[in-house]
């Protein structure tokens, strides 16, 4: 149990467009979403927290305008990067904390890498 | 804030070694602590967890114990095969509400035959 899924698992676009990553909990319901980056060879980076029917809380430094977060039900939540340039390039990772859990319990998606050309 | 320091890697053994990668914390209050590994091409995986100080987490022959007097939760294991070698994340979460997970920077170890 616990699962949860992110779609897609890489994409590749050119620069100036957006990419929608989705990131569902597939047999909970979670009321907590978090956004991560990774750069290469680094750690997480928490970007945002998505809580289910309110905005998102978005860490210092990353711009809410340029990563939309979306978290319209309890088994989904998207991460929008609006108008991508090269420097988006990396790997996002969502995870979730299922609604009946105690509040230490987060499950991790595989990953999206994004390439931005 | 909370912060997380883990020893940085590579790290390389050889199969059988004893493993030991140091990890402390700074945090207020009572933190939990848990130590993720990230295989080749997958997403994080919970490795083992502790949530209040001398618990001992371990899973799959891991194992770390909660130290409030050092601040620290190093993992350890007896003796690593090839099939350990990953990312190994420590982190921690504050006790208030639901708030996000803090990481290291993670260590990568290799295991050769």
């Amino acid at each position: 149990g616990a699962v949860v899924s992110q779609h897609p698992s890489w994409v590749i676009c050119k620069s100036g467009t957006s990419v929608k990553i989705e990131c569902r909990s597939l047999d909970f319901q979670a009321t907590t979403m978090f956004w991560y980056r990774q750069f290469p060879k680094q750690s997480l980076m928490l970007m945002a927290t998505s809580n289910e029917g309110s905005k998102a809380t978005y860490e210092q430094g990353v711009e809410k305008d340029k990563f939309l977060i979306n978290h319209a039900s309890l088994t989904l939540s998207t991460l929008t990067v609006t108008s991508a340039h090269p420097e988006d390039s990396s790997f996002y990772i969502c995870s979730a904390s299922p609604a009946s859990a105690s509040t230490d319990t987060q499950y991790f998606g595989p990953g999206t890498r994004l390439t931005v050309l | 804030g909370n912060s997380v320091t883990q020893m940085e890697g590579p790290v390389t053994l050889s199969e059988e070694a004893f493993l030991t990668i140091n990890c402390t914390y700074t945090a207020t209050g009572y933190p939990s602590l848990f130590w993720y590994v990230q295989y080749p091409g997958e997403g994080l995986q919970l490795l083992l967890k502790a949530t209040k100080a001398d618990d001992k987490g371990s899973n799959k022959g891991f194992e770390a114990t909660y130290r409030k007097e050092t601040t620290s939760f190093h993992l350890e294991k007896g003796s690593v095969q090839v099939s350990d070698s990953a990312v190994y994340f420590c982190a921690l979460k504050g006790n208030s509400g639901n708030t996000p997970l803090v990481f290291g920077k993670g260590t990568r170890l290799s295991v050769i035959a």
